[in-house]
């Protein structure tokens, strides 16, 4: 199956620092969506963008779509250690769906 | 109540033995989802079943080969294990094809 890269691969901020993750395809999306997997679990949804340069927000992450439909971010404002784990994005393109690579986020206390 | 489960949970044999794992959920969703993560975290979906239909991702070997008795199973039957086969594998379901999912907690494949 196909990946896609996500950037960065790693991340270790210190708590409070703000983290972001970018994903990016060569092809228009449907929708993309965001998961988080703690370290030991198993990925968890968080939400689903479908609209051009549409932008959620779940308290401190925001999430954006580009406007082209090929790009989207995740932002974390002043990071707690609770943050920590694997980012993915997932990517729908109406006939093939995958996860990015992912980026891993480390919380220093 | 698990919405998605899967068992086992840690799975150790040896090169070319033949295992199954199961997976079950009680969300009532029309597709489900088998994954491979490997040790680098990548997540590969390796097959989809929407309403009866399964769709096989090719570069899976043909020594893996779902099973679904009916749309809330989804089980993975692998013959001719290989040491490559070690990883974590997922289920996941969703109400409907390439829409949120639920994944189950894994099967952890261990090959001696």
């Amino acid at each position: 199956g196909q990946q896609v890269m996500q950037i960065p691969q790693y991340q270790h901020v210190q708590e409070g620092e703000d983290f972001t993750t970018y994903c990016n395809s060569s092809t228009t999306l449907s929708n993309i969506q965001w998961y988080k997997q703690r370290p030991g679990g198993h990925p968890v949804f968080l939400i689903q963008l479908v609209k051009s340069g549409e932008v959620k927000k779940q308290k401190r992450l925001t999430f954006q779509f580009g406007e082209a439909k090929k790009n989207s971010s995740l932002h974390i404002t002043a990071t707690q250690t609770t943050d920590v784990g694997t980012y993915f994005c997932a990517m729908n393109t109406g006939n093939q769906f995958y996860f990015g690579t992912g980026t891993s986020l480390t919380v220093i206390p | 109540d698990t919405a998605v489960s899967q068992t086992p949970k840690y799975l150790v044999t040896q090169m070319g033995n033949d295992k199954s794992i199961k997976c079950e959920q009680n969300l009532g969703h029309d597709t489900m989802y088998w994954y491979k993560q490997d040790s680098k975290k990548f997540l590969k979906i390796m097959f989809s079943y929407n309403n009866k239909e399964l769709i096989i991702n090719e570069t899976v070997p043909n020594r893996f080969s779902p099973k679904s008795p009916d749309k809330a199973h989804l089980n993975l039957h692998i013959n001719s294990l290989e040491l490559g086969d070690s990883a974590v594998y997922f289920c996941a379901s969703s109400a409907t094809l390439n829409q949120p999912q639920h994944f189950g907690d894994g099967t952890r494949l261990s090959i001696l």
